[in-house]
Order: structure tokens, then C-alpha cells, then sequence
């Protein structure tokens, strides 16, 4: 079946990095995703993965994607307080159909 | 350059009301997809249009239905409302059915009391 796991919360301080972890169960994703949702607000795309990749950076965001494991992370370099939100993992299912886990509350300490 | 818009952006309906909720695309997107997100959960797919036509479906029952326009606007209408139909309501547009990027609108927060 389908299903996305995420660990609900991670606390980390200003300047360090954050790593926030997913797996997944659906080999057959063409593309992973993570978005951040800040409160009251949809759902904005941070990055995404095709699953032939195992890392892709872009600026400040790292992705890794072990697939035998059906692992995905997303490292967050400097991480600042501007980036306390809701992190969402999402696997691309079948005619583009979003799969997302619970999402990964990220607080940042000053 | 617009991105996804949705109104209304709040709603309060009673039980066994009938809602109708819209979303319009990110420019150059023809693909709507429409999803629930309860409070304290990751969204959940409810529907997807392309084409005006429903596309695939999620677990949802018939008391969701949904339409999209030429214009490749979209509605999506929750008939019999229950108190368990109260979440922010999310539209997704991307192009094509198969679209690699979903850009999201804001979303509707619907309380049903």
C-alpha cells in the first residue's frame, strides 16, 4: 500500500543543521517531494527528488534518497527562525497523486 | 504571475449543508487536484481534474464531487456536511495529469458545527 512515515517533532538551535527523515513505501514513485506549510497557510514546494537521484542540493537544502531503504531526508544547512514551519515528505504516486506523511514539526531555538 | 488563488479562505456551515469551494490554477496550469488536510494531519487527495474531467480519485465518498471549468477553474462541492468534514481544503495545480511540480493555493479552512 501507500504510506509515508515522518517523525513529528524536531528542535534544533539558529545556525545548526537540521535533518528531517521519511520513508515511504511505494517503490514505484517517480519523483519525492518536500513542502513546509507554515500556520495557516498552504503548503509551499521546497524541493523534489526523481528517484534515479540519491542527493540533490539546491542553495541550503540538501536531499538524500536511499531507495533500496525507501529513505528520504532533507538537510537544512543554517538553519534559521525563519525556518520553524511544518516540513511535509510526499511521494509521487500514480497520475500525480501526492502521498504525504503526518509532517515534521521543526522548531528553532535563537 | 498569479500563482493558485482559493476562496473563500474561511467558511462556517452547519451540518447537512451543502458547500462549494473554488480554486484557480497557477497560470499555464490545466491540472487541479483537491485535497483535505485535517488539523494536526498531512493533506489527504481527494480528487484531480484534467481536462473537466475527474481524473482519479481518492478515498472520499460520493458526497464530495467536484468540477473544472474550461478555463481550468475548478469546484469542489461537499454535499451533507458532517463535523468531520471541517479542515483546511487544499487545491494543487500543475500542468498536465502527470505534472512533476503541484504548486498549492492557501486554502479554505471549512468548520462544519
Amino acid at each position: 500500500g501507500e504510506d509515508v512515515e515522518q517523525s513529528l517533532f524536531l528542535s534544533v538551535r539558529e545556525g545548526d543543521s537540521s535533518v528531517i527523515n521519511c520513508t515511504y513505501t511505494d517503490s514505484s514513485s517517480t519523483y519525492l517531494y518536500w513542502y513546509k506549510q507554515e500556520p495557516g497557510a498552504g503548503l509551499q514546494l521546497l524541493t523534489y527528488i526523481f528517484s534515479n537521484m540519491d542527493m540533490k542540493q539546491d542553495q541550503r537544502l540538501t536531499v538524500l534518497l536511499n531507495k533500496k531503504d525507501k529513505h528520504l531526508s532533507l538537510r537544512i544547512a543554517d538553519t534559521q527562525t525563519g525556518d520553524s514551519a511544518i516540513y511535509f515528505c510526499a511521494e509521487g504516486g500514480q497520475g500525480g497523486k501526492l502521498i504525504f506523511g503526518q509532517g515534521t514539526e521543526l522548531s528553532v531555538k535563537p | 504571475d498569479a500563482g493558485v488563488t482559493q476562496s473563500p479562505t474561511h467558511l462556517i456551515k452547519t451540518r447537512g449543508q451543502q458547500v462549494t469551494l473554488r480554486c484557480s490554477p497557477k497560470s499555464g496550469h490545466d491540472t487541479v487536484s483537491w485535497y483535505q488536510q485535517a488539523l494536526g494531519q498531512g493533506p489527504q487527495f481527494i480528487f484531480q481534474y484534467y481536462e473537466e474531467e475527474e481524473r482519479q480519485r481518492g478515498n472520499f465518498p460520493d458526497r464530495f464531487s467536484g468540477h473544472q471549468f474550461p478555463n481550468y477553474s475548478s469546484e469542489l462541492n461537499v454535499n451533507a456536511l458532517l463535523l468531520g468534514d471541517s479542515a483546511l481544503y487544499l487545491c494543487a495545480s500543475s500542468l498536465g495529469s502527470r505534472g512533476t511540480e503541484a504548486f498549492f493555493g492557501q486554502g479554505t479552512r471549512l468548520t462544519v458545527v
